[in-house]
């Protein structure tokens, strides 16, 4: 079981709709969680990070932390054609700094 | 922007040839990562160094070594460059254990 699931997608979305994309990871003491955004053929951009259970949002980014299940998700509101790119999620799993990246979902916007 | 550079930012080299991979930062934080992206797999881990001559190993560190002189500077050396090290090396850093990771633009490197 990989530590860190992603769909791979691509998830295709409608511009201005919600695009969700989804995580699960296997560690239950996974302390910390971030999502990364990349575009192609670049690095991988900080979008948001959440720690305790429940609802962060960020503008038009939510991110939404399931601990019981073990699953943490982004939602994008209004999705806009530059949002299309491929999403990562990333576990730190503590212990000596160990953080785990999903291989990422890409998402595509349709104009 | 994090000051993250990373040189060069694309190589290509021959089967069985030393190369090092270097990764500077301006913010003087204290860990410093070598990350390889590979299609179907993601970002996986090679080392890791959370001090000056401070490193560890990550989950795919066979054939590469790092060493850390100076806090800004992290280098990566493929001691026998091998075809299956063709990839794309990310340098990330982070300010302390558990922190947000950022990201240099990465290396491209063609082992032929």
């Amino acid at each position: 079981q990989k530590e860190v699931e992603q769909n791979s997608g691509p998830l295709s979305v409608p511009e201005g709709a919600i695009a969700s994309l989804n995580c699960t990871y296997s560690d239950r003491g996974s302390q910390s969680f971030f999502w990364y955004r990349q575009y192609s053929g670049k690095s991988p951009e900080l979008i948001m990070f959440i720690y305790s259970n429940g609802d962060k949002e960020d503008g038009r980014f939510t991110a939404q932390l399931n601990k019981a299940s073990q699953y943490v998700s982004l939602l994008i509101r209004d999705s806009q054609p530059s949002d299309s790119a491929t999403y990562l999620c990333a576990v730190n799993s503590g212990g000596y700094q160990k953080v785990t990246f999903g291989t990422g979902t890409k998402l595509q916007v349709i104009p | 922007d994090a000051g993250i550079t990373q040189s060069p930012r694309h190589k290509v080299t021959e089967t069985g040839t030393p190369v090092t991979l270097r990764c500077h930062q301006t913010e003087n934080h204290r860990y410093m990562y070598w990350y390889r992206q590979d299609p179907g797999h993601g970002l996986r881990l090679i080392h890791y160094s959370y001090g000056v001559k401070d490193t560890d190993k990550g989950e795919v560190s066979d054939g590469y070594s790092v060493s850390r002189s100076k806090t800004e500077d992290f280098l990566l050396t493929l001691e026998s460059a091998t075809s299956s090290q063709t990839s794309v090396y990310f340098c990330a850093i982070s300010e302390s254990q558990g922190e947000t990771q950022y990201f240099g633009p990465g290396t491209r490197l063609l082992v032929l």
